[in-house]
């Protein structure tokens, strides 16, 4: 099956400075990725659609300046959570389209102090 | 919006014990319907999906899932369950495209 990969797969940043997450997908083309956000025994929520060549679209209550998306090419979706709080502490998890089947990244467990 | 409902939250059985985690989709239209595992420390995988046809779906590792409109259902079954069963389950849907919507899971253990 194809494969999405993330990276860094877990990170430890101070609070106020900006983490950058990376989705790509290693052997398909993905005009279109997602990026979702698990807390603690919950389920995992849409944040956002990432477009290549064009702007994310936002859920509803996900700041976009705070979460910013970028996919610059068909295999590379970037999220980046400028000014990081304890409160962004979370797992981000990304996926990406082939084949009628979404596959997903390894996730990316993100600790704010 | 659409969302998903899931039962059970946490399931602990006994290997060979049958297992059914129930779950539940709220959206009335055409809807696409996914069952994914998580096993410790790995991605999520996909174990079976519905779209439309028979509304028994089989998937990997001797799962299936039957969509049953009249009760908005999609659970999930296996008849025999094994200590590598060991799990984190979700029920996700999805109407367009495939951004999907989650259930919260259910944490499946399986003793020996």
């Amino acid at each position: 099956g194809a494969v999405v990969s993330q990276h860094p797969s877990w990170v430890i940043c101070k609070s106020g400075t900006s983490v950058k997450i990376e989705c790509r997908s290693l052997d398909f083309q993905a005009t279109t990725m997602f990026w979702y956000r698990q807390f603690p025994k919950q389920s995992l929520m849409l944040m956002a659609t990432s477009n290549e060549g064009s702007k994310a679209t936002y859920e509803q209550g996900v700041e976009k300046d705070k979460f910013l998306i970028n996919h610059a090419s068909l295999t590379l979706s970037t999220l980046t959570v400028t000014s990081a709080h304890p409160e962004d502490s979370s797992f981000y998890i990304c996926s990406a389209s082939y084949s009628a089947e979404a596959f997903f990244g390894q996730g990316t467990r993100l600790t704010v102090v | 919006a659409q969302s998903v409902s899931q039962h059970n939250h946490h399931v602990i059985l006994s290997e060979a014990a049958s297992l059914e985690l129930g779950c539940n989709y709220s959206y009335g239209g055409t809807v696409n319907l996914f069952w994914y595992v998580q096993y410790p420390g790995q991605h999520l995988q996909l174990l079976l999906k519905y779209f439309s046809g028979d509304p028994l779906v089989k998937g990997i590792k001797g799962f299936e899932a039957e969509f049953i409109k009249s009760k908005f259902s999609f659970n999930l079954r296996k008849p025999s369950v094994q200590w590598s069963d060991t799990a984190e389950y979700f029920c996700a849907s999805a109407n367009s495209g495939y951004a999907l919507n989650f259930g919260k899971g259910t944490s499946l253990l399986v003793t020996p």
